[in-house]
């Protein structure tokens, strides 16, 4: 129980285009995920809260325009990386709230 | 403000010894406390939590961590380790009283079990 799917696992896109990347929880519903970046052996950095059916919340230094966040069911949250830049390239991974936060695969985003 | 410490950025065990990954944690009121893992390429995954009861927590893959509230700690531990334990060991903390359902985890340890 509690898988968390990310959709797709590596993307590749050319600067100034915009990328979406999808979170699913298969096998429970939930109202909150989140979504994070981490850079090579580093740690993961929350960038924001992903609430279903309202606006997500965002941590300090994460720009909303540039990272769109939306959460429209229970079981899906999608961020998009808008007019993307090398800078942009990461790891991004989602999490999805039950008890415990349980953890996507993660999304690897290169940006040429 | 709720904040992780995981002092070592590598831990190296042969296959067989016990290891331990060491964590502490500062909070304001009563931590909720985990250990996650994650493979190269991969997300996390869960491996234990305390939130509360007794002190020592049993989760997947024969792993064990013990709180002591005194120390401020939540080290992870295991009798045995196996070189597919080899990974990248995140512990991390939510304050359910000032955090939210937010968690803020630590640096990372990379863990290398060798034969």
């Amino acid at each position: 129980g509690a898988v968390v799917s990310q959709h797709p696992s590596w993307v590749i896109c050319k600067s100034g285009t915009s990328v979406k990347i999808e979170c699913r929880s298969l096998d429970f519903q939930a109202t909150t995920m989140f979504w994070y970046r981490q850079f090579p052996k580093q740690s993961l950095m929350l960038m924001a809260t992903s609430n279903e059916g309202s606006k997500a919340t965002y941590e300090q230094g994460v720009e909303k325009d540039k990272f769109l966040i939306n959460h429209a069911s229970l079981t899906l949250s999608t961020l998009t990386v808008t007019s993307a830049h090398p800078e942009d390239s990461s790891f991004y991974i989602c999490s999805a709230l039950i008890d415990t936060q349980y953890f996507g695969p993660g999304t690897r985003l290169t940006v040429l | 403000a709720q904040s992780v410490a995981q002092p070592e950025d590598q831990v190296n065990v042969a296959e067989g010894n016990p290891l331990t990954v060491k964590c502490t944690y500062s909070v304001s009121g009563n931590p909720y406390l985990f250990w996650y893992v994650q493979y190269p390429n991969r997300g996390l995954q869960f491996l234990l939590k305390y939130i509360t009861g007794d002190n020592l927590v049993k989760g997947s893959y024969g792993f064990e961590a013990e709180f002591n509230k005194s120390q401020t700690s939540f080290h992870l531990k295991k009798p045995s380790a196996l070189v597919s334990d080899s990974a990248l060991y995140f512990c991390a903390v939510r304050d359910p009283t000032g955090g939210g359902n937010k968690l803020t985890f630590g640096t990372g340890t990379q863990l290398k079990v060798e034969l």
